[in-house]
């Protein structure tokens, strides 16, 4: 039984294109995140969730736009498709009830590929 | 600006051996520490966390952590050819409630020779 499954697995698609990966978590957990890991695996956070608000929003460009219709779900909206885009994004969650010792448990990941 | 350095290797150890990683951090307000593991092509998956100073042991891994130096590391006991990936320091901050995310290094890659 998945604890966090995102939707694709791969996407490739071409530049200009607007797309979207989506994410759920069955952990009853309370935040929710988007990170991305790029060609040389450097794994950055873009967004974090908690209880459908917007928590922190590191500089990523507003192309990027996450949409959270409930706790258990967070979806990454991706607008105007630059070759840039290219990566592995990985949606996460984590149990806020511990604050800040409660860990991370990754998605499988969704490898985006524009060409 | 919050950094996690780590040696990104490759890191090459005898099986058997006990292997040993390190990882430094640049914010003094860190509270909690996380190593991961990630097999290539895979999502990253958590081995071990340590929030006080001194050594945790869980098996063959060892977190050790000393917030005076900023200076986290992990050991493998008896390393066997399936420790074999890149493992990931992680530090989460103290400020913001808990909904912080994680800040990673960039990883060391860790071969273990059969």
């Amino acid at each position: 039984d998945t604890a966090v499954s995102q939707t694709p697995k791969y996407l490739v698609t071409q530049m200009g294109n607007d797309k979207s990966i989506k994410c759920e978590q069955n952990l009853g957990h309370d935040t929710m995140y988007w990170y991305k890991q790029d060609s040389k695996k450097f794994l950055k956070i873009m967004f974090s969730y908690n209880n459908k608000e917007l928590i922190i929003n590191e500089t990523v460009p507003n192309r990027f736009s996450p949409k959270s219709p409930d706790k258990a779900h967070l979806n990454l909206h991706i607008n105007s498709l630059e070759l840039g885009d290219s990566a592995v994004y990985f949606c996460a969650s984590s149990p806020r009830g511990q604050g800040m010792y409660a860990e991370a448990f990754f998605g499988q990941g969704t490898r985006l590929t524009v060409v | 600006q919050k950094e996690v350095e780590q040696n990104s290797g490759p890191l090459s150890v005898p099986e058997g051996a006990i292997a040993s990683l390190n990882c430094t951090y640049s914010d003094r307000g860190s509270q909690s520490f996380f190593w991961y593991r990630q097999y290539s092509g895979k999502s990253p998956e958590l081995i071990m966390s340590i929030y006080s100073n001194g050594d945790k042991e869980d098996g063959r891994f060892t977190a050790q952590l000393n917030k005076a130096s900023q200076y986290v590391s992990l050991l493998i006991r008896d390393s066997q050819p399936s420790d074999s990936a890149t493992y990931l320091c992680a530090v989460k901050s103290g400020t913001g409630g808990g909904a912080d995310g994680l800040t990673f290094g960039k990883g060391t890659h860790l071969i273990i020779q059969p």
